[in-house]
């Protein structure tokens, strides 16, 4: 059982590059989101999309760009990376079908520095 | 305004004793949903317990219970029999209206389970 898959787990990046951090689920979720975990903030939502071609923001959007092609995939992109944006990203998914619990479950993280 | 409050930042426990874990939540919205998720220090984020707003008993998953008071609105973990392993940082989480809304979350409480 795969889950939720991040690539990659940890990434260094200089002040104004770009980069794509990946995450693939394969459970057929159609609920899929990624979320910053700064310290002693909790977990803060940039984006999120209910299906493929619906995406909108969160708490947090600035600086970040999503896709949703497929079902499967969601990628983040950082268009020019700053270094307020070192942090750790999750990317979560969850089923909006059968049950109201619809627990969101969650990738093992990337944690990425910006010099 | 602050969604999830966790008013305790860390917790400290001896083995085999219970813990209580505070959570207070605040939303207008009737259908709502509480989630707790435990965040070892290998940093994954494991889904413990979910209680709905709608649901008349209190959730229960093993050694963990959740003791849901909608008129105070708290949404306190407890963990029985506390095990080693059970040292991680705690988050309260809650999702307002249908599926597919995102998760807010509180700020975590670190746990540490002492022999």
């Amino acid at each position: 059982n795969a889950g939720v898959t991040q690539t990659p787990k940890f990434q260094v990046l200089k002040t104004g590059q770009s980069m794509t951090l990946q995450c693939a689920q394969d459970m057929n979720h159609e609920y899929m989101s990624w979320y910053r975990q700064d310290p002693g903030m909790g977990l803060r939502l940039i984006h999120y999309s209910v299906g493929a071609g619906i995406t909108d923001q969160g708490e947090v959007p600035n600086g970040y760009n999503v896709s949703r092609s497929t079902t499967e995939d969601f990628p983040l992109r950082l268009l020019s990376a700053a270094p307020s944006q070192t942090s750790v990203y999750f990317c979560a998914s969850s089923s909006l079908r059968g049950t109201a619990k619809n627990i969101q479950y969650f990738g093992a993280g990337t944690r990425l520095s910006v010099l | 305004a602050q969604k999830i409050t966790q008013t305790q930042p860390g917790m400290f426990v001896q083995e085999k004793e219970a813990v209580t874990l505070d959570c207070t939540y605040d939303t207008s919205d009737p259908s709502y949903g509480l989630f707790w998720y435990k965040q070892p220090s290998s940093g994954e984020m494991i889904f413990l317990i979910y209680q709905g707003s709608y649901d008349q008993q209190n959730a229960t998953e093993g050694r963990y219970s959740l003791n849901f008071q909608k008129a105070r609105k708290s949404a306190n973990l407890v963990i029985s029999a506390s095990q080693l392993g059970d040292s991680a940082m705690y988050f309260c989480a809650m999702r307002e209206g249908r599926p597919g809304y995102a998760l807010n979350f509180g700020k975590g409480t670190s746990l540490l389970v002492t022999p």
